[in-house]
């Protein structure tokens, strides 16, 4: 199974700040690599697809990078609302695996 | 407008067995596969299977002794069931939609607001 490592485990944030969030693939799952927004209380929520591709809706300070191995998430400008915890997940093989999540807290 | 919503009893009794429903609307499980995913308190998701579009099926090999994801395409609804139930089974129960020819494959687009389910007697 593909193992993804995501890191950090939890970031402390201040609003406005530029992130970028880690996720780490065992293998390579070539840009089969999705990131997930999942608020308190909430079902996750697409956010990113195919490692770079943005998704109808999702405001346009979220933006992914990466192939392979090695693959990341930026909020450029975090905002209050971004509190959550971001998952990423791979589809490149089965079983689908997702990686254990970042935590965004504020500061 | 796409939705997923999951039913099913809150409450499992240990070593019974799990039945969820997802009811879909907005698309055909005819274009679309289904995942289910499921998140224990606390912790993070995992993925337990796919029916795919074709009526074809995918499991997590950790629970596919016990396992088994059908659907009435008529009906709109898909199907979960699992067996030999413990108390690390408890977990909330999340449906989504595979990307499909829209979106594209392996990616869950859409989600259900989740089902609540814990195993205790």
């Amino acid at each position: 199974d593909v193992v993804l490592t995501q890191s950090p485990a939890t970031l402390s944030v201040t609003p406005g700040e530029r992130i970028s969030l880690s996720c780490r693939a065992s293998e390579s799952v070539d840009t089969y690599l999705h990131w997930y927004q999942q608020k308190p209380n909430e079902s996750p929520r697409l956010l990113i697809k195919y490692a770079s591709q943005s998704i109808s809706g999702i405001p346009s300070r979220f933006s992914g990078s990466g192939s392979g191995t090695d693959f990341t998430l930026s909020i450029n400008g975090v905002e209050l609302e971004d509190l959550s915890i971001y998952y990423c997940q791979q589809g490149n093989s089965l079983p689908f695996t997702f990686g254990s999540g970042t935590k965004l807290e504020i500061k | 407008q796409v939705q997923l919503k999951e039913s099913g009893p809150g409450l499992v009794q240990p070593s019974e067995t799990l039945s969820l429903t997802c009811t879909v609307s907005g698309f055909s499980l005819t274009s679309y596969g289904v995942n289910w995913v499921r998140q224990p308190p606390g912790k993070g998701l995992e993925w337990m299977g796919t029916i795919w579009n074709d009526g074809s099926t995918d499991y997590n090999s950790a629970l596919k002794s016990r396992l088994s994801i059908s659907r009435d395409t008529s009906k709109s609804q898909v199907f979960l069931k699992m067996n030999s139930l413990q108390t690390e089974d408890t977990a909330i129960y999340l449906c989504a939609r595979e990307g499909g020819h829209t979106m594209g494959p392996y990616v869950m687009d859409a989600w259900g607001q989740g089902a609540s389910v814990t195993v205790s007697s």
